[in-house]
């Protein structure tokens, strides 16, 4: 049973524009939320993040939105760069101090110049 | 420079055989993960290690076999038991608490 989904395999935008990446979860008790990039053949890095308790969080470009009754996060770059092209992943952690994250499948994002 | 090693990049192992997969953090932290990552399947938790000499299970632990003997190494075993064992495996580390976690760039395995 997948608790994080990602349903768009794939996003295709513009640069300049915006991209919004988007990541549903079925766990009420997650309580931090977060995004990761991942270009091939390499690990993930860190991009941003939001606790339960926000509803907003906002890092130069980078602005992710938590809507809790629908059990909704999204990621809005803006603007995109052609630089912007990876595999965005949403990640959510169930709590207690294990720091255990699930992952959702990944979003290809790919900025056409 | 501080960060998370993790070698080789690419393992080529015949099926059959057991094979471990190294993962070293020189940045101090306490926790050390193992994730898999499968086409269309995001990462899943292997093993994760909150202290030395101490490790638990996580999603999809069967067939995969950890020590955890000093605070910065973390190798993976990857036991003739797993059934599919050819994916990318990732490591990663952080200090306790709200923090997230910081990923090597990972190991390319394929059993044939």
């Amino acid at each position: 049973d997948q608790q994080v989904k990602q349903n768009s395999p794939s996003l295709s935008v513009q640069e300049g524009r915006i991209s919004i990446l988007n990541c549903d979860y079925t766990n009420s008790m997650f309580d931090y939320f977060l995004w990761y990039k991942k270009y091939p053949a390499e690990g993930p890095t860190f991009l941003i993040s939001i606790s339960s308790i926000k509803d907003k969080n906002e890092d130069g470009r980078f602005t992710v939105f938590l809507n809790k009754s629908a059990k909704h996060l999204s990621l809005h770059i803006v603007p995109s760069q052609p630089g912007d092209s990876a595999v965005y992943f949403c990640a959510a952690r169930s709590g207690g101090a294990t720091n255990k994250l699930i992952f959702g499948t990944g979003t290809l994002l790919a900025v056409q110049p | 420079d501080g960060g998370i090693t993790q070698s080789p990049k690419y393992l080529f192992r015949k099926e059959g055989q057991n094979v471990t997969l190294s993962c070293e953090q020189n940045l101090n932290h306490d926790a050390m993960y193992w994730y898999r990552q499968d086409p269309g399947q995001g990462l899943r938790l292997i093993y994760y290690s909150q202290i030395v000499n101490d490790f638990q299970k996580g999603d999809i632990a069967e067939g995969y076999s950890v020590s955890r003997e000093k605070k910065e190494s973390f190798p993976l075993t990857v036991t003739s038991a797993q059934k599919n064992p050819t994916a990318f495996y990732l490591c990663a580390s952080t200090e306790r608490g709200y923090s997230p976690l910081h990923f090597g760039n990972g190991t390319r395995l394929t059993v044939t």
